[in-house]
């Protein structure tokens, strides 16, 4: 199958600072990714699609400046967490949609942990 | 109604036997089907996806997809330890236009050895 990266998978961060996270599709072109976050014996929830070139689409209740994504190019996209909470710690997930089997792939995850 | 549900479990099944995961789904124009495995503490990873009515095999794994009862499933064949996990099934549901891969709940599966 097709390989999403995502980078770094473990973060730990004070309160207040920012972090962020890239994925990256290796072998394909993805026009769409995802982004999802997990809490602990939960499911995925989706915070927010991103279309290369274009404005992401954020689902309700997802904070969009605080969630800042970017999606430049057809293999890259970056989330960032902005003024990070300890509540804001979870598993956040990317997404890539190879577009000719119109198939998500997942990216290892990154954990984030605000102190 | 949930617009993909499947049995939160846990299904326990012995070593060597087959497990059956089921899932059924709202959108009768839904036409992408996908079994995706997610261990603990690690994100999901693309087991199946099916498209058209009937049974796909890949190994093991064997999925089904009946449109008209709008219901979909997973079969294991000789389950082994590690297929011990959470078993999501995800339905491309499409809304005004956009289409939005869908997930049940997951069905945690333990194979006892």
């Amino acid at each position: 199958g097709a390989v999403v990266s995502q980078h770094p998978s473990w973060v730990i961060c004070k309160s207040g600072t920012s972090v962020k996270i890239e994925c990256r599709s290796l072998d394909f072109q993805a026009t769409t990714m995802f982004w999802y976050r997990q809490f602990p014996k939960q499911s995925l929830m989706l915070m927010a699609t991103s279309n290369e070139g274009s404005k992401a689409t954020y689902e309700q209740g997802v904070e969009k400046d605080k969630f800042l994504i970017n999606h430049a190019s057809l293999t890259l996209s970056t989330l960032t967490v902005t003024s990070a909470h300890p509540e804001d710690s979870s598993f956040y997930i990317c997404s890539a949609r190879e577009r000719a089997k119109n198939i998500q792939y997942f990216g290892a995850g990154t954990r984030l942990s605000v102190l | 109604q949930k617009e993909v549900e499947q049995n939160s479990g846990p299904l326990s099944v012995p070593e060597g036997a087959i497990a059956s995961l089921n899932c059924t789904y709202s959108d009768r124009g839904s036409q992408s089907f996908f079994w995706y495995r997610q261990y603990s503490g690690k994100s999901p990873e693309l087991i199946m996806f099916i498209y058209s009515n009937g049974d796909k095999e890949d190994g093991r794994f064997t999925a089904q997809l009946n449109k008209a009862s709008q219901y979909v499933s997973l079969l294991i064949r000789d389950s082994q330890p590690s297929d011990s996990a959470t078993y999501l099934c995800a339905v491309i549901i499409s809304n005004f236009g956009n289409e939005k891969l869908t997930f049940g709940t997951g069905t945690r599966l333990t194979i006892i050895p």
